[in-house]
């Protein structure tokens, strides 16, 4: 059981470029969400999925795409990096919350937009 | 707005006894956490309340009042180890997560 799996653990970008940070579960959860972690802030809910076929934007959506076809799939889409968007992120995973309390981590992604 | 409030930072010996208070204000609740987060590494669970009291797991306990919106993160026998910082969060009427800015614990011997 890998629980959630988060690839690239470091990249650098350059201004403009594209990429995409895959996430992947194999807990069979329904809800699955990105982050962002800057400096003195607290996690910042990028968007979220509460199922295959089904997004919704956080509260920093701008400047980043979703898609979720799977239950175990959920990447995160950067379309023109920008400076601003140098931040780690994490992928998480959770049962339907009213039927389970646990939130799973990935590792992190940390990225630097130079 | 919805807010959680917490210290930046915070200082204590090993083998003593540290509390990490937490107040929030949200659009209604749903539950408590604390996150544990070693740096350069993601956030592993610790605790959760739903009901208000004291949650005991071990060193660490965890306690939530509703009606003042507060709880605390009580850490006992402090290690080494424990030197991380220390994440709260709500859960709000929407089951969304509202999260604090994180506490760091530093531990002196």
């Amino acid at each position: 059981n890998a629980g959630v799996t988060q690839t690239p653990k470091f990249q650098v970008l350059k201004t403009g470029q594209s990429m995409t940070l895959q996430c992947a579960q194999d807990m069979n959860h329904e809800y699955m969400s990105w982050y962002r972690q800057d400096p003195g802030m607290g996690l910042r809910l990028i968007h979220y999925s509460v199922g295959a076929g089904i997004t919704d934007q956080g509260e920093v959506p701008n400047g980043y795409n979703v898609s979720r076809s799977t239950t175990e799939d959920f990447p995160l889409r950067l379309l023109s990096a920008a400076p601003s968007q140098t931040s780690v992120y994490f992928c998480a995973s959770r049962t339907e919350p009213a039927s389970g309390n646990t939130i799973y981590f990935g590792e992190g992604s940390w990225l630097t937009v130079v | 707005g919805q807010n959680i409030d917490q210290p930046t930072e915070m200082t204590a010996t090993e083998g003593a006894i540290v509390q990490i208070n937490c107040t929030y204000q949200t659009s209604g609740f749903n539950g408590l956490f604390w996150y544990q987060q070693h740096a350069g590494e993601a956030p592993t669970f610790l605790s959760y309340n739903v009901l208000d009291g004291l949650e005991e797991k071990g060193r660490f306990s965890s306690f939530l009042s509703r009606s003042k919106g507060y709880s605390y993160l009580l850490l006992k026998e402090l290690q080494m180890k424990d030197s991380a910082s220390y994440l709260c969060a709500v859960s709000d009427s929407n089951y969304q997560l509202i999260w604090g800015a994180g506490t760091k614990l530093i531990i002196k011997p």
